[in-house]
């Protein structure tokens, strides 16, 4: 069975504090790794898209890396309009399964 | 270009009735999904069409029923609501289900 495990659940981080996320991952015919962003009421939006083991993005304060069974989610000087819960999802065959996420929140 | 819309925002229904949430989307996408959100469990997927008059099953398909009659439109219809069915509902698609998918901003829906 497919899972995905993200860790912390929640995270304080003063404006300013570097910080890594973790998603652990247990699947077979892995076809991609994405990472997304959520705000409060809103949808998932897309941040990251990564492929294979090696591989890095990086959008502004964000840097996305990836292994054979985890990605990280970098963040660099968070300012407070980070704050959001962040998701992990993996792709096998057509369809995602998403960890629980991360709830970051950023004081100034 | 709106990008993927639902509809409606918020939805009340007590147990028994019936209803459809729709989902549109207008980049020609042909994969398109729907995913229930509940506190703690992340995303999961109901339903998923890879193209017009292709659907399948997720991982939590009872209790809900979903047609592809066109590439632009994807219902999901709840046969008869139930309050574990109290969730919040995101439609989404992507151009070929390996890059991102573009999601709705999501439905409400409280079964009382």
């Amino acid at each position: 069975e497919d899972q995905v495990t993200q860790s912390p659940e929640a995270l304080r981080l003063q404006e300013g504090e570097s910080s890594s996320l973790n998603c652990s991952y247990t699947v077979s015919g892995l076809r991609g790794l994405f990472w997304y962003r959520q705000d409060p009421g809103k949808g998932p939006e897309f941040l990251f898209t990564l492929y294979s083991a090696g591989e890095e993005k990086e959008k502004e304060r964000l840097k996305a890396t990836l292994t054979k069974k985890e990605s990280f989610l970098h963040i660099t000087a968070p300012k407070p309009e980070d704050s959001a819960t962040y998701l992990c999802a993996v792709q096998v065959d057509y369809k995602l399964s998403f960890g629980a996420g991360t709830t970051v929140t950023v004081r100034a | 270009n709106a990008g993927v819309t639902q509809t409606p925002k918020f939805q009340v229904l007590k147990t028994g009735q019936s209803m459809t949430l729709q989902c549109a989307q207008d980049m020609n996408h042909e994969y398109m999904s729907w995913y229930r959100q509940d506190p703690g469990m992340g995303l999961r997927l109901i339903h998923y069409s890879v193209g017009a008059g292709i659907t399948d099953q997720g991982e939590v398909p009872n209790g809900y029923n979903v047609s592809r009659s066109t590439t632009e439109d994807f219902p999901l219809r709840l046969l008869s609501a139930a309050p574990s069915q109290t969730s919040v509902y995101f439609c989404a698609s992507s151009p070929t289900g390996g890059n991102g998918y573009t999601f709705g901003s999501g439905t409400r829906l409280t079964v009382v």
